[in-house]
């Protein structure tokens, strides 16, 4: 079974500019999460979709920051204008209906 | 809101050595709780859960068994392999469907010299 995919893996950019990150997750699941892990911390929860509905996006920084699931399979998280303190490891997660997360490679973006 | 404290790292061990990682939470109503692995270069890998109180998690030698009372998954491992070096994170998610997104710790990061 294919694992959840992620491009790119790796971005740099400057700041101010605009950046899209994209998710593909494993075939059949509904609910699609995005998170973000700064260096030396835990990942922190974005956006949770089940299906191409939000379910929780309570901690997205949503001046910045939005996110999709057109068709409820793949999805796009895009950040625009980026900040010094985006730079981050953005992490894509996929669930089945009454199972458990599996993570994606992630992206790792440096904002300079 | 949901919260997860673990112990600061690094955590340097010897081979063979009895492992603890603390871990407690603060969360309302009943969580489902876990410990996930993050290998050198690699992606998060689930390790073990467990989902009601009382209830023990095991995976490759490691155990954690879910304290409501101290609100409390301590991770455990009898005798650890240099193949152990990890980040290791405990999270919490909320039970029963909706907004179920996890909380983590801030990673405990484990050293295990040969």
């Amino acid at each position: 079974e294919a694992g959840v995919a992620q491009s790119p893996r790796y971005k740099i950019i400057e700041k101010r500019q605009s950046v899209a990150f994209w998710c593909n997750p494993i075939s059949g699941h509904a609910t699609l999460y995005w998170y973000q892990q700064i260096l030396g911390q835990g990942p922190k929860l974005l956006i949770q979709f089940q299906n191409n509905g939000v379910v929780d996006d309570s901690q997205l920084p949503k001046d910045r920051f939005s996110a999709e699931r057109l068709k409820g399979v793949d999805s796009t998280l895009k950040i625009q204008p980026a900040k010094l303190e985006d730079s981050a490891v953005y992490l894509c997660a996929s669930r089945p209906t009454g199972g458990t997360e599996y993570f994606g490679p992630g992206t790792r973006l440096t904002v300079t | 809101g949901n919260s997860v404290t673990q112990m600061e790292g690094p955590v340097t061990l010897s081979e063979e050595a009895f492992l603890t990682i603390n871990c407690t939470y603060t969360a309302t109503g009943y969580p489902s709780l876990f410990w996930y692995v993050q290998y050198p270069g690699e992606g998060l890998q689930l390790l073990l859960k467990a989902t009601k109180a009382d209830d023990k998690g095991s995976n490759k030698g490691f155990e954690a068994t879910y304290r409501k009372e101290t609100t409390s998954f301590h991770l455990e491992k009898g005798s650890v392999q240099v193949s152990d070096s990890a980040v290791y994170f405990c999270a919490l998610s909320k039970a029963g469907g909706g907004a179920d997104g996890l909380t983590f710790g801030k990673g405990t990061h484990l050293i295990i010299q040969p």
